[in-house]
């Protein structure tokens, strides 16, 4: 059964303290491993994809890498409009697009 | 690019009654859409995949006489919740798959669901 898994669940950080947020998967086959970001009460906004290992994507102030067993997203000097729901999900298997997602990991960047 | 809307945002409704949701991909087109509902400090649940043109696939254990889904053309989905009770009260969000060289969902904002 896929498995994913992220840690940790919950992160509170000084504005400016750089960290990394975790996401393991147990998975058959994947096809690509997708990070999003979820405001409350608000739905997911797609942040990076990531197909292989060994693959980083950058955005603003945040990284995501990809190993063959985990993926890091790392937030380098944090604002506190970077506070949110951070979220993980895998898609396997060629031709299905379901996505399966982690916990997810509520980061709060205190000013 | 890639923007979806759902409607309404918010609902309340008396028990027993049913509640229609809109999904819509504003600026490309999705044969595939996803609805997922999720509930306080949790994940997303996916409860089915909806084809355009086809009948929707549900997740097992989701009731499809209960959550009615029709894709009627290759911008719109809708989730018709029929004879809704407390505990169908929820969060449901939507996304639609946008193809090509990367096949990434968009995600709608939600949709609140209160069953008085």
């Amino acid at each position: 059964e896929d498995q994913v898994t992220q840690s940790p669940e919950a992160l509170r950080l000084q504005e400016g303290e750089s960290s990394s947020l975790n996401c393991s998967y147990t998975v058959s086959g994947l096809r690509g491993l997708f990070w999003y970001r979820q405001d409350p009460g608000k739905g997911p906004e797609f942040l990076f994809t990531l197909y292989s290992a060994g693959e980083e994507k950058e955005k603003e102030r945040l990284k995501a890498t990809l190993t063959k067993k985990e993926s890091f997203l790392h937030i380098t000097a944090p604002k506190p409009e970077d506070s949110a729901t951070y979220l993980c999900a895998v898609q396997v298997d060629f031709g299905n697009e379901k996505l399966t997602f982690g916990t997810g990991t509520r980061l709060t960047i205190i000013p | 690019g890639a923007v979806v809307s759902q409607h309404p945002s918010r609902v309340i409704c008396k028990s027993g009654t049913s509640v229609k949701i809109e999904c819509r991909s504003l600026d490309f087109q999705a044969t595939t859409m996803f609805w997922y509902r999720q509930f306080p400090k949790k994940s997303l649940m996916l409860m089915a995949t909806s084809n355009e043109g086809s009948k929707a696939t549900y997740e097992q254990g989701v009731e499809k006489d209960k959550f009615l889904i029709n894709h009627a053309s290759l911008t719109l989905s809708t989730l018709t919740v029929t004879s809704a009770h407390p505990e169908d009260s929820s969060f449901y969000i939507c996304s639609a798959l946008a193809g090509g060289a990367v096949n990434t969902q968009y995600f709608g904002p939600g949709t609140r669901l209160t069953v008085l």
